[in-house]
């Protein structure tokens, strides 16, 4: 079956700091990719999403690049700052029906200033 | 544009208690709707989905039900609330079934069974 796996954290960074959050998937076929975060107290949004490989998706200076031989979707940031403390997941889409979309567990950001 | 309400935001609720958790959505028709709990360290599992007006899908067994009464009206009912029930749950809507185009989710209810 589909699975996602990122580090649950907590992942502690510095203002301005460089931020790579680990995720990768098992999936059949060609699944699409998304990230989404999670500010505290609110739910999910949608921050970027690919779907093909060696598509880039960004938003808000996060990027993250679609690699299908290492089956991985890594998020990354140049320069975190103290507002992008969040949980972020990691989802894949694989197949038809309602529970096409698989998400990972978290990842607990806290930036320090 | 199209948004996704969601009430009430946090509930304590006694053990044996009902519920009812309700969630609509404007600016769109027909759209895919979806109920999510994410439990405590935990991920986000899939409830209830429903594609259409007084059309229900469980994903898995449970002290919970849903309803839609309306076209952009999802409801998550429990006639007697367990310990268990206790969790943040989220609301959201696609254009497609299954979430292949992203999923826009409302800003969830944190239930408290006590």
């Amino acid at each position: 079956g589909n699975s996602v796996t990122q580090m649950e954290g907590p992942v502690t960074l510095s203002e301005e700091a460089f931020l790579t959050i680990n995720c990768t998937y098992t999936a059949t076929g060609y699944p699409s990719l998304f990230w989404y975060v999670q500010y505290p107290g609110e739910g999910l949004q949608l921050l970027l999403k690919a779907t093909k490989a060696d598509d880039k998706g960004s938003n808000k200076g996060f990027e993250a690049t679609y690699r299908k031989e290492t089956t991985s979707f890594h998020l990354e940031k140049g320069s975190v700052q103290v507002s992008d403390s969040a949980v972020y997941f990691c989802a894949l889409h694989s197949g038809g029906g309602a529970d096409g979309l698989t998400f990972g567990k978290g990842t607990h950001l806290i930036i320090q200033p | 544009s199209q948004t996704i309400h969601q009430w009430p935001a946090t509930l304590v609720q006694p053990v044996g208690s009902p519920l009812s958790l309700e969630c609509t959505v404007e600016g769109t028709s027909n759209p895919n709707l979806y109920w999510y709990r994410q439990a405590a360290g935990r991920g986000l599992q899939l409830l209830f989905y429903s594609v259409g007006i007084g059309q229900i899908s469980s994903e898995v067994p449970q002290n919970l039900s849903a309803s839609r009464p309306q076209d952009r009206q999802f409801i998550l009912s429990s006639k007697k609330l367990l310990l268990s029930d206790s969790g943040f749950y989220l609301c959201a809507w696609s254009v497609i079934l299954g979430g292949r185009d992203g999923y826009t989710f409302g800003s969830g209810t944190r239930l408290t069974v006590v």
